[in-house]
């Protein structure tokens, strides 16, 4: 079975300093792999996908994350942060065989100033 | 854009009662889910449907049932409340052999 573990429930970073969130899957397969973001009282947004390309995949916003398969992670980073990235990040695995996703415990994002 | 909808964002319900929770999309999308969210569990599917009149159990199906009877709306029933089901119940969508996921703004659910 496929499983999601994301390092660090909150992670607190100033405004201006890089932000990295991680995130390590396990998949009995190639996976395709997500980032989503949700704002308080919103559902979730897709950031950026990772389908097979790319190893280097762009997002929204200024995101960016590096598939690695030989440590099998995807770590989210944006080399400044900005107040409006506070937010809740989740990484997801695809899941074989069927269209479905396993999420992560998601990883809150708090902006200092 | 892809819009998923759903018919309530707050909904106060009593130990007992019936729950319907309607989600509506507009794109055409095959695959329909259905996520509970908790602090500190993240998000777990409760069934999905890939077609209409079908259903496949998520990973946490008891007590919950679902229905889908046209293609673009997915309904989650609660045939009776619990407290145990206060929570963000959050719907999505995805087209046909595609994993990314589109989700509606959530239902907050609270059972008293």
């Amino acid at each position: 079975a496929q499983s999601v573990t994301q390092l660090g429930s909150h992670v607190s970073v100033s405004e201006g300093a890089l932000v990295l969130l991680r995130c390590n899957y396990s998949s009995s397969v190639p996976p395709y792999l997500f980032w989503y973001v949700q704002y308080p009282n919103q559902g979730l947004q897709l950031l950026l996908k990772y389908t097979s390309a790319a190893t280097l995949v762009k997002g929204i916003n200024g995101f960016e994350a590096e598939f690695k398969k030989s440590e099998t992670s995807f770590h989210l980073t944006k080399p400044s942060a900005h107040m409006s990235d506070a937010a809740e990040y989740f990484c997801a695995v695809s899941d074989p065989g069927y269209s479905t996703l396993t999420f992560g415990k998601g990883t809150m994002l708090l902006v200092s100033p | 854009d892809v819009k998923v909808t759903q018919s309530s964002r707050y909904l106060v319900k009593r130990t007992g009662e019936k729950v319907f929770l309607e989600c509506v999309q507009d794109m055409d999308h095959e695959n329909m889910f259905w996520y509970r969210q908790d602090p500190g569990l993240g998000l777990r599917l409760i069934y999905f449907s890939y077609d209409v009149k079908m259903k496949e159990k998520g990973d946490i199906p008891e007590g919950y049932s679902v229905s889908r009877e046209k293609k673009e709306r997915f309904s989650l029933i609660l045939e009776s409340a619990s407290t145990n089901q206060t929570s963000m119940y959050l719907c999505a969508s995805s087209p046909l052999g595609r994993y990314e996921q589109y989700f509606g703004p959530g239902t907050r659910l609270t059972v008293t």
